[in-house]
């Protein structure tokens, strides 16, 4: 059962422009939405995350916007640079028992160009 | 440096051999983790230790994957009688609190496995 689904699975912005991947969970019990970033050969890394209690986190030039009652989540980047090219996850954890898995969405390569 | 670090790089190895992975957290890290990365795929958790016990190993695939953490720093990921279907970047992340909910993991670069 896939717990957190993403799309688009991968995703061309020009220079400039504002990429949005998008992400959908079922399990309610989530409580802690990380979007991470992987380079090719390189494990991934955490970008921005956000919790339940606020509907949007802004940093720099990354934004989440949280929608509860949907149970969607999405990544914004503004003035894509082509340096942003890379693959990116959505996940989700919960804080009770399970605190230390992550669940990750299937990932969106993002290819920013010039 | 000073990142978490994952040996061998690559590891191609035939159909039934017994593999050994190793993962160095970042020194100071308690918790530990393991994530097996298929290609296309997000990552997918594997085990869990704080410390030098298997704090979660719900998503070990089956008895043929086993992971150690004897001294709560260094963990070796075991798995024997390889199958094809093993074949995956296998990735180790550490963190400094006990929760990757309220911290940040610090991922490896990962091993990637493949069996022939």
């Amino acid at each position: 059962q896939q717990q957190v689904k993403q799309s688009p699975q991968s995703l061309i912005v020009q220079k400039g422009g504002i990429s949005i991947i998008n992400c959908a969970y079922e399990n309610t019990a989530f409580d802690y939405f990380p979007w991470y970033q992987q380079f090719p050969g390189k494990g991934p890394a955490l970008l921005i995350a956000i919790r339940p209690d606020v509907s949007e986190k802004k940093e720099g030039r990354f934004t989440i916007s949280f929608n509860k009652s949907a149970k969607q989540f999405s990544l914004h980047i503004m003035d894509s640079q082509p340096g942003d090219s890379a693959t990116y996850f959505c996940a989700a954890s919960t804080s009770g028992g399970t605190a230390s898995k992550l669940t990750f969405g299937t990932g969106t390569r993002l290819q920013v160009t010039l | 440096g000073a990142g978490v670090s994952q040996t061998p790089s690559n590891k191609v190895t035939e159909k039934g051999k017994y593999v050994e992975l190793r993962c160095d957290p970042i020194s100071g890290h308690t918790a530990l983790y393991w994530y097996r990365q298929s290609l296309g795929q997000g990552p997918e958790f594997l085990i869990y230790f704080q410390g030098t016990g298997a704090a979660d190993d719900s998503g070990l695939p089956n008895d043929r994957f086993f992971a150690v953490r004897p001294e709560g720093s260094v963990s070796t990921l075991k798995i024997q009688r390889t199958e094809r279907g093993d074949s995956a970047v296998y990735l180790c992340a550490s963190s400094l609190t006990r929760s990757a909910n309220t911290g940040e993991l610090f991922f490896g670069e990962g091993s990637r496995l493949t069996v022939l």
